[in-house]
């Protein structure tokens, strides 16, 4: 299986541009989640996602939406960036039968010029 | 909400000497507490975890102590090798623990470095 995989790799992105970061799974896990990894502030939860249908704001939602019409896809939207939203993305999944044990995707590169 | 500290922020050892990565966490509520190694450019990997029931885990060369009266927790690496050269990050759980669902908060990571 493929796991947890995130695309784009990296994007470049002028300010003012919409994004839409893409995030898939086929491992089956209920919920989801999106962070961002700055420099010397760790990972941050951005949003997340319980299960198929409901989302919720985690420590940094601004300047973010997200949706889960299904399992397995939980993309992330920045509708009109901003530089400081230049960031190492990731996405993970948790697997219920493990409660609480996250596993992450590959990571997404964004920078906004 | 919970807010973790990581210490130190950097650390330097020599190939076979043990290393100590120490995570202070504010709620008392949390009751799971992972750890992850991120090698440069590459996605964080759990290598081991602890829950409020115990005390101490081991896995091979790697331990995680949790005091919970005190709120820390720390990663126990012995005979490093100049493989364990990553970042560290601790994180607890906040919300809604012991369910499939839980939101991390991660300390702000530790740079280890081990010196052949």
């Amino acid at each position: 299986t493929a796991g947890i995989t995130q695309a784009p790799t990296s994007q470049i992105l002028a300010a003012g541009r919409s994004m839409t970061l893409r995030c898939t799974q086929d491992m089956r896990h209920n919920a989801m989640y999106w962070y961002r990894q700055d420099l010397g502030l760790g990972l941050r939860l951005i949003h997340y996602s319980n299960t198929a249908g409901t989302t919720g704001k985690g420590e940094v939602p601004d300047g973010y939406s997200v949706s889960r019409a299904n399992t397995d896809d939980f993309p992330l939207t920045l509708a009109s960036a901003v530089p400081s939203q230049t960031s190492v993305y990731f996405c993970a999944s948790s697997d219920p039968g493990v409660p609480d044990t996250q596993y992450f995707g590959p990571g997404t590169r964004l920078t906004v010029l | 909400g919970e807010n973790v500290e990581q210490h130190p922020s950097t650390l330097s050892v020599q190939e076979g000497d043990s290393a100590v990565i120490k995570c202070t966490y504010s709620d008392s509520a949390s009751n799971y507490f992972p750890w992850y190694k991120q090698e440069l450019g590459k996605r964080p990997q759990l290598i081991i975890d602890i829950r409020s029931n115990v005390g101490e885990k081991k896995d091979q060369r790697i331990a995680v102590t949790l005091n919970k009266t005190a709120k820390h927790f720390s990663l126990h690496i012995t005979e490093t090798q100049p493989e364990d050269s990553a970042v560290y990050f601790c994180a607890a759980l906040a919300g809604q623990g012991g369910t499939s669902y839980g939101k991390l908060t991660f300390g702000q990571g530790t740079i280890l470095t081990v010196h052949p």
